[in-house]
């Protein structure tokens, strides 16, 4: 079965840093690519940054280019998503997602709150 | 700056049939495009319904169908259940990245 399990978020300051984790089990970790989407309270999905199997290739959405910074461990079957210069439209529940073969989504995890806040 | 654009809101009766589309600010949504949908239940997070236009996952119930008409991606309910109550969402490739849609409220009253 397959399993993505996020951490790492919190109550963070403005201009703060947060780091998010996504721990994945029940498949070969090594041989998909990886997402972070996020949803602000009461809105729409946002496609945030995506990995490629072996991280030779990584895209992010405009809004967080040059301030987040998407990584794997493949050796840990892990997701992380480094998170600097945090605003406030940045507050958001974080997801993990498993890439298709194909450009899409399989699969999510429960996702993590990240409040950016003073 | 591109936007994908659903219906904000639809209302079906039980047992109906509702489309849903999805449209692109830079023209027509093609197969190039790898047009997913998504199912969002209140508090839940997303579950993958369509992959790649048409396909579906095992766990896809039948009545869901994806497809492309008059420019768009489209998500087709037929025989809607009251389960079926939720927020949609599209994602389309553009180039290296992806887009959701804004997301459609689906009703069945």
């Amino acid at each position: 079965e397959v399993q993505l399990v996020e951490s790492g978020g919190g109550l963070v300051q403005p201009g703060g840093s947060l780091r998010l984790s996504c721990a994945a089990s029940g498949f070969t970790f090594s041989s998909y690519w990886m997402n972070w989407v996020r949803q602000a309270p009461g809105k729409r999905l946002e496609w945030v940054a995506n990995i490629k199997q072996d991280g030779s290739e990584k895209y992010y959405v405009d809004s967080v280019k040059g301030r987040f910074t998407i990584s794997r461990d493949d050796a840990k079957s892990s997701l992380y998503l480094q998170m600097n210069g945090l605003r406030g439209d940045d507050t958001a529940v974080y997801y993990c997602a498993r890439g298709t073969p194909t450009p899409g989504i399989d699969h999510w995890g429960q996702g993590t709150l990240v409040t950016v806040s003073s | 700056q591109t936007v994908v654009t659903q219906e904000p809101s639809l209302t079906v009766a039980p047992g109906g049939t509702v489309t849903l589309t999805c449209a692109s600010s830079t023209g027509a949504v093609t197969s190039d495009f790898y047009p997913n949908w998504f199912q969002q239940k209140p508090g839940q997070p997303p579950t993958t319904l369509i992959y790649n236009t048409n396909n579906k996952y095992s766990w896809t119930p039948a009545r869901f169908s994806g497809s492309l008409f008059g420019g768009k991606a489209a998500l087709t309910l037929s025989g809607v259940q009251p389960e079926d109550e939720a927020d949609y969402y599209c994602l389309l490739l553009h180039g290296g990245t992806s887009m959701f849609g804004g997301g459609t409220k689906l009703t069945v009253l």
